[in-house]
Parts: structure tokens; sequence; C-alpha cells
């Protein structure tokens, strides 16, 4: 069965620096999405980033970037330059392509002013 | 264009009566999925529907149900409630499900008492 794995419950940031959220998830198939989603106070999922298996090339979207290794069955999601406004909980989910979107139990990111 | 909208959000119920939880998805969207969020467990499938039919399935017991209207609107019915069952239900849609992202409402919150 699949899997998602995010092994940090917490983190916390200092405004302005760099935080790296972890995601290692476990499947057999070969082509897959990852994403990593963003659920702030007002609990709507927003997504912040996505990643198709099939591209080597890390997925980024200003500030947020991925470290997707396929082969480690990792995706780690790293947020430059944290902002007050980042705060929130991040799960990373898995997509088959045909099938529905795991989560993982999620890590709750605090902004330290 | 709209977003996901979810009603009511926020519900209390006492154990033993049935609920019925509704979602409105993004205008041609044909797929919506059901989760149920709570702290232990994070977020956890339920079903998913596409086109009238459900298409997935997570492991719910069959207490938990849910239908798809032509226009793509989705309810959930859980019945026989329990106090296991208070949680953050979340809709989220899509063109085609599957590992597309997901666009989620803002959730009922479930209170059994």
């Amino acid at each position: 069965a699949q899997t998602v794995t995010q092994s940090q419950p917490e983190m916390s940031v200092q405004e302005a620096e760099t935080v790296t959220l972890s995601c290692t998830y476990d499947t057999s198939e070969s082509d897959y999405y990852l994403f990593w989603y963003k659920q702030p106070p007002s609990r709507q999922m927003i997504l912040v980033i996505r990643q198709e298996a099939y591209k080597q090339q890390n997925a980024t979207e200003n500030r947020f970037s991925v470290n997707f290794q396929k082969a480690a069955k990792s995706f780690s999601l790293k947020i430059s330059d944290s902002q007050l406004g980042d705060a929130a909980m991040y799960f990373c989910a898995y997509g088959p392509g045909d099938d529905k979107i795991i989560f993982g139990k999620g890590t709750r990111l605090h902004i330290l002013p | 264009k709209a977003g996901v909208t979810q009603t009511p959000r926020y519900l209390i119920k006492t154990r033993g009566q049935q609920v019925t939880l509704s979602c409105s998805p993004i205008s041609g969207h044909r797929s919506v999925s059901w989760y149920q969020q709570t702290p232990g467990q994070g977020l956890q499938f339920l079903f998913e529907y596409f086109s009238e039919t459900q298409r997935n399935k997570g492991n719910f017991p069959g207490r938990f149900s849910g239908r798809q209207f032509s226009n793509s609107r989705s309810e959930m019915n859980v019945s026989t409630l329990e106090l296991g069952d208070s949680a953050l239900y979340l809709c989220a849609s899509s063109f085609t499900g599957g590992g597309v992202p997901l666009h989620f409402g803002n959730g009922t919150r479930l209170t059994v008492t």
C-alpha cells in the first residue's frame, strides 16, 4: 500500500531564514505526482507546489522549491526567506494518477519573528 | 471563478443522529473527493465521485456514504454518529480526479456530543 511519511510533526524557523520540510513515500508505481499543500488556520488547503515523477527537474514556485529524489522516494520542501504568512500546517501528498491522493500527517511550521 | 463551497461550516450533533454535508465543486470540475481530518490521523480519504459514480473508496465503515448529482454537487452522509466521527470534513474537486491537484473547500467542522 502506498504511504506518505512526514517525520517532523513540528518545526520552527526564524523569519527570513530557510527551512526544509521532509517527506518520504512508498510506492511501486513509476508514474505519479507529488504535492505539497499548506493549511493555514483558516483551514483551507492550498496547493503550494506539484512535481511529476517523470520530470527530473525539481519544481519551483517563487520562494518554494522541492528536492525530489525518485530513487530514494524522498520529496522535501524548501522555503526560502520565510515569512510570517508561511506559518501553517504543511502536508505532503502522493497521487498515482488514477487513484486517490494520499496525504502525510503534516508538519506544523512556526515562523519566529 | 467561485471556489469549492462546503456547507455548513460548523455542525453539532448528538451520538446516534445522522448528518448530511454538502459540497459544491468549482464550475466544470467533475471529480469530488471527501477527506476526514483529525489531529491524530491526519487526512484520511473517504471516497471520490466522478460523473455521479463512486470511483474510489477509503477504509471507512458503511455508515459513511456519499453521492454526486448531475451538476457535480456532492453530499456526504454519516449515519448513527459516534463520538469518534468528530472531525473536519474536507471536500476537494478537480477536473478529472486521480493525480491532478485538488482544490479544497474550507471544510465542515462536525462535533458529536
